[in-house]
């Protein structure tokens, strides 16, 4: 069974920090990566797509790497705010058909 | 806006009633996916449809689920019979294919 895991469950920081939050995954043989960005009660907002045969993306202060050989994706944030405070969640899967994991639920503190 | 609309946004019900959402994709985008997320969990993919035909259904998708996307567009998700443990979020998403997927805001289920 592909299986996604997700460490830390919660984290909170002090604004300001670069932080990492760690995704892995059991089966090798992924496709697609993406993260994703949850907040309370709303859908989900994609942030970063690494295709299979990619191994990093970056979107502003956001970086997502994937090891496949390793089965780990991490996604690093840079200069938290407090706007960054939401779930992330990381899936991986074919297109659209995507398993997730549970998330990280950041809080950057003021 | 043209992002991925759903309706309702909450919806309580009664055990045993049936339920219908509904959920409007972004024009042109041929795939459409559904998936169910519960209280501190990640989405469970339920279904998905390129254009009108359902290519793929989970397991998690009961007799009592039905969804149909008739001519390719919009997409309706009934649930029959509801129980309480159909309590959720239903989130539709779609995609252009091969590209980044869309989620919308998701409907809220609560079975009483």
């Amino acid at each position: 069974k592909q299986e996604v895991t997700q460490i830390p469950a919660a984290l909170s920081v002090p604004e300001g920090e670069n932080l990492v939050l760690n995704c892995s995954f059991t089966d090798s043989a992924i496709y697609n990566l993406q993260w994703f960005r949850q907040d309370p009660g709303k859908g989900l907002t994609s942030l970063l797509l690494i295709q299979s045969s990619q191994r990093e993306q970056t979107s502003g202060r956001l970086n997502a790497s994937l090891d496949k050989s390793s089965g780990r994706s991490t996604l690093y944030i840079a200069a938290s705010q407090p706007g960054d405070s939401a779930t992330y969640l990381c899936a991986f899967g074919n297109t659209g058909k995507l398993i997730f994991g549970q998330g990280t639920t950041l809080q950057v503190k003021p | 806006d043209t992002g991925v609309s759903q309706d309702p946004r909450h919806k309580i019900t009664k055990r045993g009633q049936n339920v219908t959402f509904r959920c409007d994709p972004i024009s042109e985008h041929n795939r459409l996916y559904w998936y169910r997320q519960t209280l501190g969990q990640g989405p469970e993919f339920l279904t998905y449809f390129q254009n009108e035909a359902q290519l793929e259904k989970s397991r998690l998708l009961s007799d009592r689920f039905s969804a149909e996307r008739p001519k390719g567009s919009f997409s309706t998700l009934e649930i029959q019979r509801t129980e309480q443990g159909d309590s959720a979020m239903y989130l539709c998403a779609s995609s252009p294919f091969g590209n980044t997927i869309y989620f919308g805001e998701g409907s809220w289920l609560t079975v009483v």
